[in-house]
């Protein structure tokens, strides 16, 4: 399984733009990248995901380059209530689909 | 989306005790589900993978004899914390996957367990 690194935590303010980075050096080519979102006393919610390019849904976007080693969840416009811890994961077809949590980000949104 | 509910939602007992933990798929069939153990301010760690039907398969680490999972049907999941003690005490997650057709995990909103 690919190893995730992203920063252990981040802060912003609300209504802005928030850009949380992962690299995934080991990423093979079968596998996905996926973000979770996590608030505290609650299981992780999927937030989205993505192989290549660019992903966007009503929550998020997701930006994954060429060589797919990185990849970038824009948060637009944040609110209080985006204060959460947000993993990044890759799920590949390993035949047990069972998911590796790595550290996460902790995203701090102050009023 | 899927629903996964987990009951109770928090557990406290006294140290010796066992607790079942319950992890259901409201509406949808789970042919897999996964338990997770989460420490305060850590990530999730895998416990075990749950297939309906079979045996629990544990991660390295985990003792089978303790945690105790059964899976009876397509539905429920049950995780039974045996002779806890306060070191047990934690945060558990159960998922479910509905099927072959997707990857995409459902989590169960987690049991707060704590064993004084």
């Amino acid at each position: 399984l690919a190893k995730t690194t992203q920063p252990i935590s981040m802060d912003s303010y609300e209504g802005q733009e928030v850009n949380i980075t992962c690299s995934h050096n080991n990423i093979a080519t079968n596998d996905y990248i996926t973000w979770y979102q996590q608030f505290p006393s609650q299981g992780p919610r999927f937030i989205i995901q993505g192989y290549k390019t660019k992903v966007t849904n009503e929550v998020a976007s997701l930006f994954i380059p060429a060589d797919r080693k990185s990849s970038t969840l824009s948060l637009p416009r944040v609110s209080l209530s985006d204060t959460a811890v947000y993993y990044c994961l890759v799920v590949g077809d390993t035949g047990r689909r069972a998911l590796t949590f790595g550290s996460g980000t902790r995203l701090q949104v102050q009023p | 989306g899927a629903v996964v509910s987990q009951h109770p939602s928090w557990v406290i007992c006294k140290s010796g005790t066992s607790v079942k933990i319950e992890c259901r798929s409201l509406d949808f069939q789970a042919t897999t589900m996964f338990w997770y153990r989460q420490f305060p301010k850590q990530s999730l760690m895998l416990m075990a993978t749950s297939n309906e039907g079979s045996k629990a398969t544990y991660e390295q680490g985990v003792e089978k004899d303790k945690f105790l999972i059964n899976h009876a049907s397509l539905t429920l999941s049950t995780l039974t914390v045996t002779s806890a003690h306060p070191e047990d005490s934690s945060f558990y997650i159960c998922s479910a996957l509905p099927g072959l057709a997707t990857d995409e995990q459902f989590f169960g909103p987690g049991t707060r367990l704590t064993v004084l």
